[in-house]
């Protein structure tokens, strides 16, 4: 049962344009939404994250979206830098702070 | 700043030894997870400690165990290895109050069971 879903493995992106990443989820329990970066040989870093009771959180270039009812949330990148070419994991956390991840998309940027 | 530290970083086992990863928490941190990630797959939740107590256990079998230390450093033991144990184990550590999720992981070990 995957609670967790991110359908696309890889997306390529020209340097100065917007990355957009997708993520599906089932569990309605979950109250925050987060989304990690993960270089090759390095640990997940956070990136940004969204309670369920909003719709839209934005950092910087980074602007994170939720769509309840749809039961989807995707992250943009704008405008989309080479040193954004990483693996993007999204995850639901529910009370015990314990993160469901999904599969991961592979961003690349091409300069 | 310390941030989350791994021990080690690589190792290589046969199946049936038994293993133990090694976790320091990044500074003021005093819950510590433990995630399985193999490849190709995003991080498993494993298990959860929180005060010395495992606070929370994911679809795992019972050869997973774990200990949490007085000053929150952590460990992973695995007995039985099996060949699909092969992963990438992350720590992740945590301050308990207030916080969104936002979990501080580690490098990882790697683990290759052969």
């Amino acid at each position: 049962d995957q609670q967790v879903k991110q359908n696309s493995p890889s997306l390529s992106v020209q340097e100065g344009r917007i990355s957009i990443l997708n993520c599906d989820y089932t569990n309605s329990m979950f109250d925050y939404f987060l989304w990690y970066k993960k270089y090759p040989a390095e640990g997940p870093t956070f990136l940004i994250s969204i309670s369920s009771i909003k719709d839209k959180n934005e950092d910087g270039r980074f602007t994170v979206f939720l769509n309840k009812s749809a039961k989807h949330l995707s992250l943009h990148i704008v405008p989309s830098q080479p040193g954004d070419s990483a693996v993007y994991f999204c995850a639901g956390s529910g009370s015990a702070r314990q993160l469901t991840f999904g599969s991961g998309t592979q961003l690349t940027v091409l300069p | 700043e310390t941030g989350v530290t791994q021990s080690p970083t690589h190792l290589i086992k046969t199946r049936g030894q038994q293993v133990t990863l090694r976790c320091s928490s990044q500074s003021g941190h005093n819950t510590v997870s433990w995630y399985q990630q193999a490849l190709g797959q995003g991080p498993q939740f494993i298990f959860q400690y929180y005060r010395e107590e495992e606070n929370g256990r994911g679809n795992f079998p019972p050869r997973f165990s774990g200990l949490q230390f007085p000053n929150y450093s952590s460990e992973l033991n695995v007995n039985a290895l099996e060949l699909d144990d092969s992963a990438l184990y992350l720590c992740a550590s945590s301050p308990r109050t207030g916080d969104t999720g936002e979990l501080f992981f580690g490098e990882g070990s790697r683990l290759t069971v052969l």
